[in-house]
């Protein structure tokens, strides 16, 4: 298994462009989640999902946008790319929402606005 | 939004020693996790603790969940070199989305060991 796969790892974006972040789990997982992670910080909650087809805001998600059309894959997008932007995504996923079941975390992608 | 309280922010020391973090909430948790970040990776999960006063080791790991449900503490027995990284708590509130609530992250200890 291949487990939660993010791409791309890296990215710079201009102010202003627009791009997707894919995720992609193949655990068969209902949960899934994007975080952004800022220098020194811990991880910040954008949007989850609790399976396809619904998802449902977190602590900070102005600027940023998801769907879950498949129980696979949790794509995040920025449409307007802002230098606040600039951080860390890590992407993650989990069986259900039982409190026993921790999260699967994907490596991350680095985004950096300029 | 909720807040987790994580101390030391960061921690120097000589391998072999024993190393201790902690972190507090004003609310209370349901659940605490505790993950280590190495450079250029996600989040890997240590140890997960589902009941207050419940004491859980993972080799020279011990975390504990405080009887308040409000604190949760890491122990690291005899730190060896690949035990750098950053250490990051957890919690998990009803409060904070979904039925079992979303996760809190701590601001995470940086962990430095010298050889």
């Amino acid at each position: 298994n291949a487990g939660v796969t993010q791409t791309p790892k890296f990215r710079i974006l201009k102010i202003g462009q627009s791009m997707t972040l894919q995720c992609a789990q193949d655990m068969n997982h209902n949960y899934m989640y994007w975080y952004r992670q800022d220098p020194g910080m811990g991880l910040k909650l954008i949007y989850y999902s609790v399976g396809a087809g619904i998802t449902d805001k977190g602590e900070v998600p102005n600027g940023y946008n998801v769907s879950r059309s498949t129980t696979e894959d949790f794509p995040l997008r920025l449409e307007l790319a802002a230098p606040s932007q600039t951080s860390v995504y890590f992407c993650a996923s989990t069986k259900g929402d039982s409190r026993n079941q921790p999260q699967h975390f994907g490596d991350g992608t680095r985004l950096s606005i300029l | 939004g909720q807040q987790l309280n994580q101390s030391p922010q960061s921690m120097f020391i000589q391998e072999g020693e024993d190393v201790s973090m902690n972190c507090t909430s004003s609310s209370i948790f349901n659940t605490w996790l505790w993950y280590k970040q190495e450079p250029g990776e996600g989040p890997v999960l240590l140890i997960a603790l589902y009941k207050a006063g419940e004491l859980t080791s993972n080799g020279r790991l011990t975390a504990q969940f405080g009887i308040t449900r409000k604190d949760s503490f890491l122990n690291i027995s005899a730190s060896i070199p690949s035990d750098v990284g950053i250490y990051f708590c957890a919690g998990r509130s009803r409060n904070y989305g979904g039925s079992q609530g979303n996760l809190i992250f701590g601001k995470g200890t940086k962990l430095s060991v010298k050889p």
